[in-house]
Order: structure tokens, then C-alpha cells, then sequence
């Protein structure tokens, strides 16, 4: 079983639907949680940060972390074309090794005009 | 604040010839720094990580190599480039501290001839 389990997609939906990104983690000793957005051909860029459970909301995103259930969510509201990205989910806080992340592989989305 | 840079954006280079790829980071002290590969669908592959001048981690054994000769430059090396060296190579920094999200440069895409 891999660490983080992202579905790869690719996601279009409309322009201004809620978007929802999901990750599962197996380690229940991870305790960070992150979210990344990757335009093509550029790396990504850290979009959310969090280690509790419970929402955490930045404009139109919000992070989701259900450390029971072992899964975290980004939505995205009033989608924009400008959205239109790969999103990576990243985790931390193993009982070693906590200078490094382990990544989801990454989820595709287009947002439709 | 705090910059990234990773030269060059675009490398081509013919099997068997040498390859070095130059980060720096800009704003910062003590950086941890990483080495990644990035192939399509497959997510993130870390291949080296650095806490301090000097120290390197390989993640995966191949045929590439890191070095950190000042606190705030990473290089990626190779002596012999394979075929199977190609990629999208991302180079990223975060904070000297356990958990702590990366932020990653704008990556080099090699291409092996």
C-alpha cells in the first residue's frame, strides 16, 4: 500500500464550481499537511499548510484534514480557468526521516470556461 | 523574502556526457535542500537531501550525485549521462526545522539524446 494515495484524474469541471481534491495517508503517525498547485512545465507551489484537523481556509481554498479517517481534502470555490493545474497533496511527520515529504502522484484539473 | 533559483530551465545533452545543474536559494540561513526527478504520472522522486555543507543523502542509488559547497547551493551531478536520465529535475529549500514545507524552483528539463 503506498503511503498517499491521490486519484490522478485529470478533473474539468465548469468555471465556478466547487472543486474537491482528495488524498488518503496510511501512517497515522503524520501530522502535516500540505497542498501544492503545479502549472506545466514549472514546479510546484506550496498553496495550503496545516497540521490539525479541521478546516483552514485562504481566500478560495480551504484544507480539510480528518486524521481519524486518514484524509485530507482541498476545495476550491468559484473555480477560475486560472486554476487549471496539477494539484499534489504532501504529508509529514513520520517517526523518522521529518525533513522529507511524501507526495501524492497528483491530480490533473481543467477548468472549463 | 526568500527566492529559488535552478539554471538552466532547458538542458539537451547527448548519452554518456557529463551533467551539472546549479540551485541557490536567496533569504535564507541553513536551509535543508532537496534533489527531485519528476516523471509524467508519477509523481515526485526524491533523490538527495542536505541539512548542512557537506551533508548528502541519496534516497535512490543511480547514476547521479549531489554536493553542497556553501550553505545555500545545491548541484546535481552526473559523469556519464543514460538515457534513462531524463526527466524534469526540481530542486526545492525549507526551513531547518522537522515539518517544515519545501519551496520548490521552477525545474530543468533534460533531455538525454
Amino acid at each position: 500500500q503506498k503511503e498517499v494515495e491521490q486519484d490522478p484524474g485529470p478533473l474539468s469541471v465548469p468555471e465556478g464550481a466547487i472543486v474537491s481534491l482528495n488524498c488518503t495517508y496510511s501512517n497515522s503517525a503524520f501530522q502535516y499537511f500540505m497542498w501544492y498547485r503545479q502549472y506545466s512545465r514549472k514546479g510546484p507551489e506550496l498553496l495550503m499548510y496545516t497540521y490539525s484537523s479541521g478546516n483552514k481556509e485562504d481566500g478560495r481554498f480551504t484544507a480539510q484534514v480528518d486524521k481519524s479517517s486518514k484524509y485530507i481534502s482541498l476545495f476550491i470555490r468559484d473555480s477560475q480557468p486560472s486554476d487549471s493545474a496539477t494539484y499534489l497533496c504532501a504529508i509529514s511527520g513520520s517517526n523518522f526521516g521529518n525533513e522529507k515529504l511524501t507526495f501524492g502522484t497528483g491530480t490533473r484539473l481543467t477548468i472549463i470556461p | 523574502s526568500q527566492t529559488i533559483h535552478q539554471w538552466p530551465a532547458t538542458l539537451v545533452q547527448p548519452v554518456g556526457s557529463p551533467l551539472s545543474l546549479e540551485c541557490t536559494v536567496e533569504g535564507t540561513s541553513n536551509p535543508n535542500l532537496y534533489w527531485y526527478r519528476q516523471a509524467a504520472g508519477r509523481g515526485l522522486q526524491l533523490l538527495f537531501y542536505s541539512v548542512g555543507i557537506g551533508q548528502i543523502s541519496s534516497e535512490v542509488p543511480q547514476n547521479l550525485s549531489a554536493s553542497r559547497p556553501q550553505d545555500r547551493q545545491f548541484i546535481l551531478s552526473s559523469k556519464k549521462l543514460l538515457l534513462s536520465d531524463s526527466g524534469f529535475y526540481l530542486c526545492a529549500w525549507s526551513r531547518g526545522l522537522p515539518n517544515m514545507p519545501q519551496h520548490f524552483g521552477d525545474g530543468t528539463r533534460l533531455s538525454i539524446l
